[in-house]
């Protein structure tokens, strides 16, 4: 079946570390997206990428890098500069880039705390 | 800029009643608008879409939302409440406005079933 894998599951990072989270889908998507949850919050938007090795900065892209150098894959990395990173990551994809009528659809998500 | 505002972070219902979960947008534009369900420690799952068909829109699990451009509003309802659909939901809308056709979340509403 279609979908997107997500991993770690759980991860834990040593302040000053940088960790990388997984995303990977085989959907043949053209859009993916990295959120953010946090309790109370709903998702907000780090990064997304309309095409390979093309992306931009969502609502809270600082203290996040990514890249897109094959359509499936899309990770993100978490870096020291995040002073707050503990959270849980959703990352999504969407079929095209252009009609903003259809769905994205979801991974199960990494959870990410600080040791 | 969009803004989806959902209204009630907790709603408590008993086994078999009305199931009735509040989403307002912000828009001059009738938007694409989207209802998901989370399960603790999963992703997002799609219930339903608003895409300017039918105004009445029918999803799985026996969820339905009504678009009301008048009252900017796009509620989800279930006629009869079951233990299973104890969860998060959330609305979004499409921000046609916005480069990268990105959606717009609200907080969340959780869901609690008595029984």
């Amino acid at each position: 079946d279609g979908g997107i894998t997500q991993s770690p599951k759980y991860l834990f990072r040593k302040e000053g570390q940088n960790v990388t989270l997984s995303c990977e889908q085989n959907l043949n998507h053209d859009a993916m997206y990295w959120y953010r949850q946090d309790p109370g919050q709903g998702l907000r938007l780090i990064y997304y990428s309309q095409i390979v090795n093309d992306f931009q900065k969502g609502d809270i892209a600082e203290g996040y890098s990514v890249s897109r150098e094959k359509k499936e894959s899309f990770p993100l990395t978490v870096t020291s500069a995040q002073k707050n990173p503990t959270a849980f990551y959703l990352c999504a994809s969407r079929q095209s880039a252009v009609y903003s009528n259809q769905p994205q659809h979801f991974g199960d998500g990494t959870r990410l705390s600080i040791l | 800029a969009q803004s989806v505002t959902q209204l009630g972070s907790h709603v408590s219902v008993s086994e078999g009643a009305l199931v009735l979960l509040r989403c307002n947008y912000s828009s001059s534009v009738p938007p694409y608008l989207f209802w998901y369900v989370q399960y603790p420690n999963q992703g997002l799952q799609l219930l339903l879409k608003y895409t300017s068909a039918a105004t009445l829109v029918k999803g799985i699990n026996g969820f339905e939302a009504e678009f009301k451009k008048s009252e900017t509003s796009f509620h989800l309802t279930k006629p009869s409440a079951h233990m299973s659909d104890a969860a998060e939901y959330f609305c979004a809308v499409s921000d046609l406005e916005a480069a990268g056709n990105k959606l717009t979340f609200g907080g969340g509403t959780r869901v609690l079933v008595k029984p």
